[in-house]
């Protein structure tokens, strides 16, 4: 079965700092994988996804995530932090039901991120 | 504005009661999923729908219900079989991009 790790409970960060946000992930094949962040009490927004092709992605609010294959990481990256970004962030790999067209989501259990101001 | 909606927003069960969440979809979407999040769990999906009249089981089902009669609602009822029903609760969809789109949450408390 798939499974997905973020080693980092819990990460504190000073505004204008660089942060990375781990994870690693389980699976047989090529998965698709997500990243996602929750502000307190709100529902799940999509920050990027990795479907194929490049490994490197690019997503909203000047998030990045790599995918490393050799590693089964897919780290989320961000060059200057804002203190808006402070949240908890959740990864997820989506592997296909079985003969069906929809996708079966595993989460980490989230990294919350703290930022110093 | 397409998007999901869910309602209410905070619920309260007494204990012995069952209780519906509503989610709402306008985004076309044929599957349909709903996760309950404890702190520090992460999301566990308690049910999902690929099409209309028809839903399978999740990971955690035990203590709970769905329907989909329509396309773009998928309600759930947390009965009175459901032990520790205190949680988070969120609905997403689905459609053609394979991406899951979530909705604002119900937090249930019970009491």
């Amino acid at each position: 079965a798939q499974s997905v790790t973020q080693p980092d409970i819990h990460i504190t960060v000073s505004e204008g700092a660089s942060l990375e946000l781990r994870c690693n992930y389980s699976y047989g094949a090529t998965p698709y994988l997500f990243w996602y962040v929750q502000s307190p009490g709100q529902g799940l927004q999509l920050l990027l996804k990795y479907f194929s092709g490049d490994t490197l992605v690019q997503g909203i609010k000047g998030f990045e995530a790599e995918f490393k294959r050799s590693q089964s990481s897919f780290n989320l990256r961000k060059p200057s932090v804002h203190w808006s970004d402070a949240a908890e962030y959740f990864c997820a790999v989506a592997v296909p039901y079985s003969g069906a067209g929809s996708y079966q989501l595993t989460f980490g259990k989230g990294t919350k991120l703290s930022v110093i101001p | 504005d397409g998007g999901i909606t869910q309602s209410p927003k905070y619920l309260f069960r007494k204990e012995g009661q069952n209780v519906t969440l509503s989610c709402e979809q306008n985004l076309n979407h044929d599957a349909m999923y709903w996760y309950r999040q404890d702190p520090g769990q992460g999301l566990r999906l308690i049910y999902y729908s690929q099409i209309v009249n028809d839903f399978q089981k999740g990971d955690i089902a035990e203590g709970y219900s769905v329907s989909r009669e329509k396309k773009e609602s998928f309600p759930l009822t947390v009965t009175s079989a459901q032990k520790n029903p205190t949680a988070f609760y969120l609905c997403a969809s689905s459609g053609e991009t394979d991406t899951q789109y979530f909705g604002p949450g119900t937090r249930l408390t019970v009491l």
